[in-house]
Order: C-alpha cells, then structure tokens, then sequence
C-alpha cells in the first residue's frame, strides 16, 4: 500500500520561495501509469489542484499558479517535490501530495482520480 | 476554466438518504470523483468513474451522472458520514482539474 508524506519548512517569508518534497513509499515513483500532484487547501476553505508531474515527466499546472510552480521528481529518492516562487499570505495552506490513476471509461474521456495522499502539511507565509 | 459548483451544505436523519451534487459543463464529457474530508483529515477518495467505489468505501455510497451534474448519494447515512464532500474533474480539454466547492454534511 502506497504511503504519501510531505515535508518542508513550516514558515517561509513572503517573495521568497515555498519548497516541499513528499516521501513515497510502498510504490516506485518512476513506475508507469501514475500521475503524481500537489493540491493545496488555504484555512478553513475548499481543496485547490496545484499541479501533477506524470510518470513520463511531463507537468501540468493550475493556470492561476503556472507562472510560480515548479513540479519535479526524484526517482534515486523515490520524492516529489514542490516549488512555488515569490509567495504572498495568499499562499498559506496545508499543502499535500496525493497520486493519482487515469480512469479511461467507455463514452467519456480520460481523467484522473486521487487514490492515495498524504496527511498534509501547514505552510504559513509570514514575516 | 471550468467551475464545480457543489451546496455549502446539507443535512440528513441519521438512517436515511442523501444526495450531493456537483454542477459544472466539464461533467457532460468526464466523470466525477468524490472525496471525503474529516476534520484534520487529508481527503479521502470515495467514489470515481461511472460508480466506482475504492476498497473499504462502504455500498452506502454511490455515484452517478446526468448531464452537466454529477451527484453522490450515500443510502443509509451513518453518524461517521458527517463530514464534508469534494467532487473533483478535469478542466475540459485541458490537462488540469478542478475541485468543487464542496458541500458540508451534517447527520442528525
């Protein structure tokens, strides 16, 4: 069973860069058919999809963040990791790390559904 | 982009049935999956697909989808069951999702 843990630096200044990596065990991060995201949750208020970097290494993400976000993996260390540039208080959240798997039915198109996160981490932008 | 509007909240008899929908035109073309949340939980994944349920997910929770809606009932509704629900789909043609609003059960 494949276990998610993020972590990271709980405080980070404002303009200055959020990094995160999250710990996968149970699963090779490199191995075919998974799709590996960040989504994050500002206090108190709904789940917002940061981004995913494919088993095949090609990233998508969030429109309203794409200019800031940088997704990347390490498959020596079995890590994702997170990078999101010049924060504002804006971007306090918990922040997790979840897999996903495509779902590929009949009469619809392909999508992907989060099987699997990690229990979340707070990150405060403050100085 | 693509919205997922979804009721802030609702409320249900302990025993008895409740629907959650979620509106967006994303969902004419790709399913929904649905997402538990318990208070300083990570979310968990209920249902996805067409109705699929995850291993361990009680049959009281179920999905389906009519046009532009997608709605998840849960049939017999336990005290375990409050909790708040997120539907989450892919943004139309684009590689990115969306999550919906989110609906905030409450059994009493």
């Amino acid at each position: 069973q494949v276990q998610l843990q993020e972590s990271g630096p709980g405080l980070v200044k404002p303009s200055q860069t959020l990094s995160l990596t999250c710990s996968v065990s149970g699963d090779s991060i490199s191995s075919g058919g998974y799709y590996w995201n960040w989504i994050r949750q500002h206090p108190g208020k709904g789940l917002e999809w940061i981004g995913y970097i494919s088993y095949s290494g090609t990233t998508y993400s969030n429109p309203s963040l794409r200019s800031r976000v940088t997704i990347s993996v390490d498959p020596s260390k079995n890590q994702l990791s997170l990078s999101l540039s010049s924060v504002t208080t804006a971007d306090t959240a918990i922040y997790y790390c979840a897999r996903a798997a495509p779902d590929a039915p009949m009469f619809r198109g392909v999508t992907l559904f989060f099987d699997s996160w990690g229990q979340g981490t707070l990150v405060t932008i403050s100085s | 982009s693509s919205e997922l509007t979804q009721d802030p909240a609702v409320s249900v008899a302990l025993g008895q049935t409740v629907r959650i929908t979620c509106q967006g035109d994303s969902l004419r073309n790709y399913y929904a999956s649905w997402y538990q949340q318990k208070p300083g939980q990570a979310p968990l994944l209920v249902i996805y697909g067409q109705n699929i349920r995850p291993s361990g997910i009680p049959d009281r929770f179920s999905g389906s989808s009519s046009g532009d809606t997608a709605s998840l009932t849960i049939t017999g509704t336990q005290a375990e069951d409050e909790a708040d629900y997120y539907c989450n789909s892919r943004d139309g043609s684009a590689h990115h999702y969306v999550f919906g609003t989110g609906t905030k059960v409450t059994v009493l």
